[in-house]
């Protein structure tokens, strides 16, 4: 089976960075996801890695080690409106999605 | 536009009934998801459809059945409804292929009393 965790909360203030970790135990995978998902609305896609190393897009990066069984997404220049629950997920060879319990960060003035 | 919508937002219902949940991507993508996701916020996946064909069936009751009357809709029926079944259910889509992202709906918020 897959096992994936995620440190269950955190706290930054704004214009900080910020690392949420990611780690799973799955044979193989065809790619590990993170999205974002604000309180009360739905998951929205933020990035994608299938091969080891940094992804960067804007304000978000996000890096993967297969080898390690891990990943982490990092966010630049914390802003307000950062503050929401960071999913991570991988898609098992020949299975579906599989969700981590998700990260929920709290940007502070 | 909205890409994925659903139909009803909210709702409320007794132990016992039976109820539907309607699910439209205008996408053009080949697959389509329904996610339960409970009070401690896990997100579980429950169904695919690919090209109207159930591609995984993980396992959750067999109260629950999907019904996709072409590629653009994915409606789940729940039968015989129980409070454990009160959550937030999310349709989502994506492409053909491993390696897309997907595309949630906005949620219906189940309440069973």
């Amino acid at each position: 089976g897959q096992n994936i965790d995620q440190p269950t909360e955190m706290t930054a203030t704004e214009g900080a960075i910020v690392q949420i970790n990611c780690t799973y135990q799955t044979s193989g995978f065809n790619g590990l996801f993170w999205y974002q998902q604000h309180a009360g609305e739905a998951p929205t896609f933020l990035s994608y890695n299938v091969l080891d190393g940094l992804e960067e897009k804007g304000r978000f990066s996000s890096f993967l080690s297969r080898s390690k069984g891990y990943s982490y997404l990092l966010l630049k220049e914390l802003q307000m409106k950062d503050s929401a629950s960071y999913l991570c997920a991988v898609r098992p060879y020949g299975q579906n999605f599989v969700f981590g319990p998700g990260t929920r960060l709290s940007v502070l003035p | 536009d909205t890409a994925v919508s659903q139909t009803p937002k909210y709702l409320v219902t007794q132990m016992g009934n039976d109820k539907s949940i309607k699910c439209e991507q205008n996408l053009g993508h080949d697959t389509m998801y329904w996610y339960k996701q409970d009070s401690k916020k896990f997100l579980k996946i429950m169904f695919s459809y690919n090209n109207k064909e159930l591609i995984i069936n993980e396992t959750v009751p067999n109260r629950f059945s999907p019904k996709s009357p072409d590629k653009a809709h994915l409606n789940l029926h729940i039968n015989s409804l129980e409070l454990g079944d009160s959550a937030v259910y999310f349709c989502a889509s994506s492409p053909a292929g491993l390696t897309y992202e997907q595309y949630f709906g906005p949620g219906t918020r189940l309440t069973v009393t």
